[in-house]
Formats: structure tokens, C-alpha cells, sequence
């Protein structure tokens, strides 16, 4: 069965400085992943995916992610935090069904 | 991307009563949509896969006969939480399948059963 993990339940950052969110999986085959934000009461936003190709995937807002298949990691990046990055952050990994499964999320809080 | 709406955004209802939650993709015709539910400060649980035309396909653990889907268009799903109980009361959140494999999300429907 495949997996997601976020080590992280939360992660503070000053405004300006660059943020690291990070996720590993565990999955069978080429694994296709995803980032996505949650703000309060409302539903997910995507961000980016990694289906194949470049191991860097540049996505919205600004974020991207290095996908490293020897680590079997995904970590969400960007190289300057706004106040407005403050959200819940999942990562996903999708099986052969169109199934996602999520991690347990990330609360990233920026900070002035 | 696909844009997603849900109705209602919040409901309120008392226990033992049904509750519908609709879905409607708005600009995309959605073979395939997804429901799931979310726990304060939890992740998203797959309840059930919604296929236009077809019976669903439930997750493990995630009783049929008190979770109702039905997807009757390529726009519209209906999720209805028959005779709700207080456990019931969470955060439901439907998706629908984009074309580049990842899913869209409606905005949440918070359910709470009095």
C-alpha cells in the first residue's frame, strides 16, 4: 500500500526567509505526487505535481519541488515566505486507481 | 483547472435526519468525482469514488447504506448522510479528476449533527 509522510506538523518561518516543507512516500512503481494548500474552512488548492520528467517542478505562488526518487522524498520550497503562506499544506501520492492519499498535513506559520 | 462548487457550505441538522451535500463541476464535465472527509486538524479521508452513470466505489470501513452518492450528470454528485448522528459531524470535501491527473476540490461542506 502507498504512503505519505510528513515529519512536521508545523514549521515557522520569518517572512523573506526561505521555507522547506518536507514529505516522503512510499509507493509501488513511478510514483505521481502531489502539493496542495488548505486554508481555514475551505477546500484544497493545487500547487504542483510531479508526473515525470524534471526533478525540480516549479508550481503557484511561487513554490516548487525537488523530487528525489533514491530519498523517495517530494519536499515542498520557496526561496521567500510571505505572511499569506500561512496555510495547511498536503502532500499526495496517486495509485493506479485515481486514488489519492493524503499525509497528515503541515501547518506552515510565516511570521513578520 | 476545473472549478468546483459545493451546496451547502455549512449545515446544521438534528440527529437522525438526512442531509444531501451536492457537487457540481462547473466548467468541466467530471466522469469521476471523489468524496472525502476531514476530522479537525486531520488529513483527507477517501470515503467514496463517484462515477457518472454507475455505483460507487467505497472505501474500506465506509458504510454504503448511510453514505448515499449518487451521480446522476457529468456535472453533479450528491452525497446524503442518512440518519445522522453527532459522529457524523465533520468536514465533507469532494474532488473532481482534472485531465493532468490531479484532483480539483470544491470548497467543504462542514456538517454538524446536534
Amino acid at each position: 500500500a502507498q504512503s505519505v509522510a510528513q515529519p512536521e506538523d508545523q514549521v515557522n518561518v520569518a517572512e523573506g526567509n526561505p521555507l522547506t516543507v518536507k514529505c516522503t512516500y512510499s509507493v509501488s512503481g513511478n510514483p505521481y505526487l502531489f502539493w496542495y494548500v488548505q486554508y481555514p474552512n475551505r477546500g484544497l488548492q493545487f500547487l504542483l505535481k510531479y508526473i515525470t520528467g524534471d526533478n525540480l517542478v516549479k508550481g503557484s505562488y511561487g513554490f516548487e519541488a525537488e523530487f528525489n526518487k533514491s530519498q523517495t522524498s517530494f519536499h515542498l520550497k520557496k526561496p521567500s515566505a510571505l505572511v499569506s503562506d500561512s496555510a495547511l499544506y498536503f502532500c499526495a501520492v496517486r495509485d493506479a486507481r485515481n486514488k489519492l492519499t493524503f499525509g497528515t498535513g503541515t501547518q506552515l506559520k510565516v511570521e513578520l | 483547472g476545473a472549478v468546483v462548487s459545493q451546496h451547502p457550505s455549512w449545515v446544521i441538522c438534528k440527529s437522525g435526519t438526512s442531509v444531501k451535500i451536492e457537487c457540481r463541476s462547473l466548467d468541466f464535465q467530471a466522469t469521476t468525482m471523489f468524496w472525502y472527509r476531514q476530522f479537525p486538524k486531520q488529513s483527507l479521508m477517501l470515503m467514496a469514488t463517484s462515477n457518472e452513470g454507475s455505483k460507487a466505489t467505497y472505501e474500506q470501513g465506509v458504510e454504503k447504506d448511510k453514505f448515499l452518492i449518487n451521480h446522476a450528470s457529468l456535472t453533479l454528485s450528491t452525497l446524503t448522510v442518512t440518519s445522522a448522528h453527532p459522529e457524523d459531524s465533520s468536514f465533507y470535501i469532494c474532488s473532481v479528476d482534472g485531465l493532468g491527473n490531479e484532483q480539483f476540490f470544491g470548497p467543504g461542506t462542514r456538517l454538524t449533527v446536534l
